[in-house]
């Protein structure tokens, strides 16, 4: 099995709203990662978390807050979000940060957001 | 500057044709990975090539991993509808979770 689900699949918020992206993976994985993709471009990294603890932050705006409460969950957290951040929102995990085939990500079905 | 170069970025083909997409870099990589997506869905992994000079086949899709480790090759024979999508290589150049991606290969194969 090498699934990793999302939810909700689609979302809509306004500019003050807070709401939150789940992500699961039951592959005893241990890292996870959230990515941001625009139309016609390829995935950007976000955060990636390694043995439950953030590992890489790539300068994202504190509008947005993960959060991994254990190995399988990942979450994303929204508030006050700009149109700008309408983007198809990607969940992915690993078997681990090494190489040689071990960082091979999976990749969730995403969550379609718009802010408006 | 793109760590990975792929290229054609758009390849328009007839049904039972056959294409290559290209994977290039200047860095070495301990592996290399193609996905393909669909709109509004996440990439789904093809495979992982690890060792150089590999080749892996996955029904009528072919992938190359070089010598040097540091290009790929993605090659589909009698192209089906079914393989329209953007292919993605991508690779990890450290250890330490931060996967690269090339700008992506808009393959589209018409009836």
């Amino acid at each position: 099995d090498t699934e990793v689900t999302q939810t909700p699949k689609h979302l809509v918020m306004g500019m003050t709203n807070k709401k939150s992206l789940k992500c699961e993976q039951h592959m005893g994985h241990r890292a996870m990662y959230w990515y941001k993709q625009k139309a016609k471009k390829p995935p950007e990294l976000m955060f990636v978390y390694s043995y439950e603890k953030l590992s890489i932050n790539e300068s994202v705006p504190s509008r947005f807050s993960p959060e991994c409460p254990n190995s399988s969950l990942l979450n994303l957290h929204l508030h006050a979000l700009q149109p700008e951040d309408s983007a198809l929102y990607l969940c992915a995990s690993s078997r681990d940060l090494g190489g040689w085939g071990q960082e091979t990500q999976y990749f969730g079905p995403g969550t379609r957001l718009l802010v408006l | 500057t793109q760590l990975l170069e792929q290229s054609p970025q758009f390849l328009s083909i007839q049904e039972g044709e056959n294409l290559t997409v290209y994977c290039n870099s200047s860095s070495v990589f301990s592996s290399l990975q193609w996905y393909r997506q669909e709109p509004g869905e996440g990439p789904v992994l093809l495979v992982t090539v690890v060792t150089g000079g590999e080749v892996k086949k996955l029904k009528r899709l072919t992938f190359q991993f070089g010598d040097a480790r540091k290009d790929s090759s993605l090659h589909i024979t009698a192209a089906q509808p079914g393989d329209t999508g953007l292919y993605l290589c991508a690779a990890t150049p450290d250890s330490w979770g931060k996967l690269q991606f090339g700008a992506g290969t808009q393959v589209v194969v018409t009836p």
